[in-house]
């Protein structure tokens, strides 16, 4: 079946540090790709997507390219600060088939900014 | 727009006792999610609609677990028997189309606690 894994966490970084979570996938077909954050007390909030091969999504300054042939969308930011602390979701949706418009998440990475 | 809204937001119940969650999605959006977050399992999707029509329930955890959506603008889950292994955060999310297509916007979640 479709899964997603993202690195372990807690990520802790200084105000500024360059961001990497690291994400990788296995599904069938030609998934979509997304990042969700989720905040302290609050639900998900979409932060990027990417539909295709090759494709770069951003959004606040955060980047991640779908690359099919490593199966990875490895989200990233040049400078982080305290208010990116949250935890972040990587996220696929398969076309077609029975599990079309299903969202499979991986396990979370808690990111946390010290200024 | 509101958002989508859920209530209550904490619920803390005896086990053995009936639970109702309820979810108000977005106006005009026609799917509708139900996600379960813990700490062990993660975020999990547990059953959605298409257009008040569910579509995929495989991840409702057993009999116990029963959702329904009567209309465009209203979903239930009820859990009945509680269990203290039922205490988790519950999400209610809602699209516009399927989750492949459009994005998920989540309400802010119903932190049951079953004692």
């Amino acid at each position: 079946g479709d899964s997603v894994t993202q690195m372990e966490g807690p990520v802790t970084l200084s105000e500024e540090a360059f961001l990497t979570i690291n994400c990788t996938y296995t599904a069938t077909g030609y998934p979509s790709l997304f990042w969700y954050v989720q905040y302290p007390g609050e639900g998900l909030q979409l932060l990027l997507k990417a539909t295709k091969a090759d494709d770069k999504g951003s959004n606040k300054g955060f980047e991640a390219t779908y690359r099919k042939e490593t199966t990875s969308f490895h989200l990233e930011k040049g400078s982080v600060q305290v208010s990116d602390s949250a935890v972040y979701f990587c996220a696929l949706v398969r076309a077609g088939g029975t599990s079309y418009g299903k969202l499979t998440f991986g396990q979370g990475t808690i990111l946390t900014v010290h200024p | 727009d509101a958002g989508v809204i859920q209530s209550p937001r904490h619920e803390v119940t005896e086990m053995g006792q009936e639970v109702t969650l309820r979810c108000k999605p977005i106006s005009g959006h026609n799917s509708l999610f139900w996600y379960r977050q813990t700490m062990m399992r993660g975020l999990e999707l547990l059953i959605y609609f298409n257009n008040n029509v569910p579509i995929d329930d495989s991840g409702m955890p057993e009999d116990r677990f029963s959702a329904k959506m009567p209309n465009a603008s209203f979903s239930t889950l009820k859990i009945q028997p509680s269990e203290p292994r039922d205490s988790a955060v519950y999400f209610c999310a809602s699209s516009f189309g399927l989750a492949g297509v459009n994005e998920q916007f989540f309400g802010p979640g119903t932190r049951l606690t079953v004692l």
